[in-house]
């Protein structure tokens, strides 16, 4: 069964370093996600990306962070300058449809990356 | 914010049927209803969606009301491996899902 892969499982960072964490999402998919769940919080939602440019984007997802599909394959999360309140388990997500008009699709989460920021 | 009240926890004898409730009483005409869990610190698991009809799949069913109110998601035969918290979901075409605090399911032998 097809998957959404994250690496690295668990990444350790000093504060104020770049971190950049990858997902292959499931290859005919064409909508991507990144959402973080800070440890005993809610699953929250950071942004939203199609067509090679982002579609929405939450109040967390502020200048600090930005997303890139490099290739056909990968899609990434940059933290450019990490800071301790960053430390939080990333999904990354994907789904086939979204806005297309009637039907819905659903989306597939990774099994995320652990972020501890020191 | 997100659109749903769950009960915050709920116990389920190991074998019985889980009927996990779900209040959207502000739904939408075009909002799609998800049922998604999360085990352990894992990625959140699909389960099932619809938008007004009955649904049913190799993990679960989803009972619809038909004022669009409420939902039930039932997990017929519960395993121990069930024990997971559930969010239910409400959105647009299964875009930017807004997860809530959902329901631990604890399922006991």
């Amino acid at each position: 069964e097809p998957e959404v892969t994250q690496t690295p499982s668990h990444q350790v960072t000093q504060m104020g370093q770049e971190v950049i964490l990858r997902c292959v999402p499931i290859s005919n998919h064409l909508y991507f996600y990144w959402y973080r769940q800070i440890l005993g919080q809610k699953v929250e939602f950071l942004v939203s990306f199609y067509n090679n440019e982002i579609s929405e984007k939450s109040e967390i997802f502020d200048d600090q962070f930005s997303v890139e599909r490099p290739d056909g394959s990968n899609f990434t999360l940059k933290i450019r300058s990490t800071k301790l309140e960053d430390s939080a388990m990333y999904f990354c997500a994907s789904s086939d449809r979204g806005l297309l008009g009637g039907a819905s699709s659903e989306a597939f989460f990774g099994q995320g990356t652990r972020l501890t920021v020191v | 914010d997100a659109k749903t009240t769950q009960p915050t926890s709920m116990d389920c004898a190991e074998g019985r049927a889980a009927n996990l409730p779900c209040n959207h009483s502000t739904i939408s005409g075009n909002e799609y209803v998800y049922w998604y869990r999360q085990i352990h610190s894992q990625g959140p698991q699909y389960i099932i969606h619809g938008l007004k009809n009955n649904e049913t799949n190799e993990m679960a069913s989803l009972i619809i009301t038909e004022d669009r109110k409420s939902s039930t998601l039932i997990l017929p035969h519960a395993t121990l491996r069930d024990t997971a918290v559930y969010y239910c979901i409400v959105t647009y075409y299964g875009q930017n899902f807004v997860f809530g605090p959902g329901t631990r399911l604890s399922v006991l032998p």
